[in-house]
């Protein structure tokens, strides 16, 4: 079955750039989608098909997918930004990554 | 506006019986997909299976395919997640969400959630 890999966190100084990888072989060649969760709350959709942002997510976020690395990027970090962030992809089934865990310091 | 709406937090014993709810409005729940995703504690999310309410045709996770049923009554459009025999191992938050389609090869999202249901198996 097709796994997907995301560091189990990353750091960010407020104002600065965070990036999120989610690592798959050649996911490159799938649709990557984004959510974030969090503490106490249900995921949200912020990224669809690697770069599309829903309606009220901040210009803030945005996604790139190449090779075996997709990416969400979140443009000057905010404290309200601190969240549980997962990818999804399908591959005859629907497939999450394990999370990684946004710290805005 | 679309809202899943998800019944109240349960706690039962290893053993008995379990069936929540997850109440669709602002669509016609007959058009989409229906899913059911697990969150054990502190852990990531898992996709459990989904149906389709207007055909009641369902889909499972090999990892969930036999130890739960999915269900749906359109007439109140309401989807289920039902176990016959609950374990401590089922101690999470489930919620429901739902599938949005965007090309012919099965290939979706999850657009919207419910605020999720709260589930403790405990002797």
């Amino acid at each position: 079955s097709y796994e997907v890999t995301q560091p189990l966190s990353v750091s960010v100084a407020l104002g600065q750039t965070a990036r999120i990888t989610c690592g798959g072989n050649n996911i490159g060649s799938k649709n990557v989608h984004w959510y974030q969760q969090k503490p106490g709350q249900a995921p949200v959709l912020v990224i669809f098909r690697d770069i599309n942002r829903p309606s009220g997510v901040p210009e803030r976020f945005s996604g790139s997918n190449s090779g075996n690395t997709a990416t969400l990027t979140i443009s000057r970090a905010q404290r309200g930004d601190e969240a549980e962030y997962y990818c999804q992809v399908w591959d005859s089934t629907t497939v999450f990554g394990g999370g990684t865990k946004l710290t805005v310091l | 506006e679309v809202q899943l709406v998800q019944s109240g937090a349960e706690v039962k014993k290893p053993g008995e019986s379990l069936k929540i709810s997850c109440k669709a409005s602002g669509y016609s729940i007959t058009s989409y997909w229906i899913g059911w995703v697990r969150q054990m504690p502190g852990k990531g999310l898992e996709w459990m299976g989904m149906i389709y309410p207007g055909d009641s045709k369902t889909i499972y996770s090999p990892s969930f395919q036999g130890h739960v049923t999915i269900s749906a009554d359109d007439s109140i459009s309401t989807a289920y997640l039902q176990w016959s025999s609950l374990k401590a191992s089922d101690t999470a938050m489930y919620y429901c969400a739902r599938p949005y389609y965007y090309d012919g090869s099965g290939q979706y999202y999850f657009d919207y959630w419910g605020q999720g249901t709260p589930v403790t198996v405990s002797s």
